[in-house]
């Protein structure tokens, strides 16, 4: 149990275009989803928590109006990079929180590989 | 001063041998320690998951959380080249919707 889609899982697109990736979760009901950049040989750093229902609560030095989070139900949240531009070239994962048990944890995504040109 | 230091490595060990992976943390509030397994180009699995100090066991797993030393350890015995990837530690405060911090990872190589 406790499995987390992303969908696409690579994504090369033009600069100037944005992006839409998506994020599942397939046998659980996640009310908090949370996106996830990480560069290459760097940890994960917490873009933004998103709960269903309401708006997404974005980390300090995060561009809300460029990277838009939508939470429409229990099982799906998309990320949305508007006007991708090289450097916004990065795997972006996203999780969910909840699952089997209790446990207070987050079931991660496959990430998604974005390269923009 | 990070919340969480790991040390990136890269740790190379032999097939069989015992691995230690380590983190420290300075927040006394966190209460749920993690270890996630990442290979490359992959999200983050989810190995180890311990509430407050003390032992969990899983198969080859063991992970120890001593809260007084805000040290947390990760041991993986005989190892296996399948083991060969980043490791991950990670921590939150308790309970509720709270942020959870990431080490840095340390990447492991298990040579056959």
């Amino acid at each position: 149990g406790a499995v987390v889609s992303q969908h696409p899982s690579w994504v090369i697109c033009k600069s100037g275009t944005s992006v839409k990736i998506e994020c599942r979760s397939l046998d659980f009901q996640a009310t908090t989803m949370f996106w996830y950049r990480q560069f290459p040989k760097q940890s994960l750093m917490l873009m933004a928590t998103s709960n269903e229902g309401s708006k997404a609560t974005y980390e300090q030095g995060v561009e809300k109006d460029k990277f838009l989070i939508n939470h429409a139900s229990l099982t799906l949240s998309t990320l949305t990079v508007t006007s991708a531009h090289p450097e916004d070239s990065s795997f972006y994962i996203c999780s969910a929180r909840g699952g089997v048990g209790s446990t207070d944890t987050q079931y991660f995504g496959p990430g998604t590989r974005l390269t923009v040109l | 001063q990070k919340e969480v230091e790991q040390d990136p490595g890269p740790l190379s060990v032999p097939e069989g041998a015992i691995v230690s992976l380590n983190c420290t943390y300075s927040n006394s509030a966190f209460q749920y320690f993690m270890w996630y397994r990442q290979y490359s180009r992959k999200g983050p699995e989810l190995l180890m998951y311990t509430y407050s100090s003390g032992n969990k066991e899983d198969g080859r797993f063991t992970a120890q959380v001593d809260k007084s030393s805000k040290y947390i350890s990760l041991f993986i015995r005989d190892s296996q080249p399948s083991d060969s990837a980043t490791y991950l530690c990670a921590m939150s405060p308790s309970g509720g919707y709270q942020k959870v911090t990431f080490g840095t990872g340390t990447k492991l190589q298990v040579i056959p």
